[in-house]
């Protein structure tokens, strides 16, 4: 089956550093996407992570592992308008993108 | 703006009845998605068209089709509705397939009474 977990929801301050994780099982995989998504707004992309290492875009970063199944996103130097959904989106090859379920990011002065 | 358009932008409607949403990519862009967004819920893939042909089917219903046209434009007809059909049904293109980014439109929020 096809599998991608992301936490439900995180809390983290203005001007600190949050990291928010996904785990995937798929059976093909092409890339990993994240997407932010403020709350009755469209997704937006932000990154696309094909091979193993740390993509550094701005103040977000994202990682990823291929042999562990795992990527995670950074967000660096908190601001409120950060305050949205995150989402994790596997290709998983031929013409198939999965999305996880996303996680809540509730950023607090 | 990301140069995807749908119409409409909110449609409420009764049970048992039919309708359809519209989506227009983004200028050059051949693959056409569609996705179903319930409240509190991740985003449901429903299928996928690319220069006219279907190419990837997801969870959608029998009670669901979709077709994209030779402009490239594409439609979702949705019948039979139920009270569960309420959502955000989102429009997404993209150059290629599959490892190509998506550019989403503004959603269409359907309310099924």
């Amino acid at each position: 089956g096809q599998n991608i977990d992301q936490p439900t929801e995180m809390t983290a301050t203005e001007g600190a550093i949050v990291q928010i994780n996904c785990t995937y099982q798929t059976s093909g995989f092409n890339g990993l996407f994240w997407y932010q998504q403020h709350a009755g707004e469209a997704p937006t992309f932000l990154s696309y992570n094909v091979l193993d290492g740390l993509e550094e875009k701005g103040r977000f970063s994202s990682f990823l592992s291929r042999s562990k199944g795992y990527s995670y996103l950074l967000l660096k130097e908190l601001q409120m308008k950060d305050s949205a959904s995150y989402l994790c989106a596997v290709n998983t090859g031929g013409f198939k993108t999965i999305f996880g379920a996303g996680t809540r990011l509730f950023v607090k002065a | 703006d990301s140069g995807v358009t749908q119409t409409p932008k909110h449609l409420i409607t009764a049970t048992g009845q039919r309708v359809t949403l519209r989506c227009s990519p983004r200028s050059g862009d051949l693959s056409v998605y569609w996705y179903q967004q319930s409240l509190d819920q991740g985003l449901q893939f429903l299928i996928q068209y690319y220069n006219g042909e279907e190419r990837a089917k997801g969870n959608i219903l029998e009670r669901f089709s979709a077709q994209q046209f030779p402009d490239l434009h594409s439609e979702l007809n949705l019948s039979s509705l139920e009270l569960g059909d309420s959502a955000l049904y989102f429009c997404a293109s993209s150059a290629g397939t599959g490892s190509y980014e998506q550019y989403f439109g503004p959603g269409t929020r359907l309310t099924v009474t």
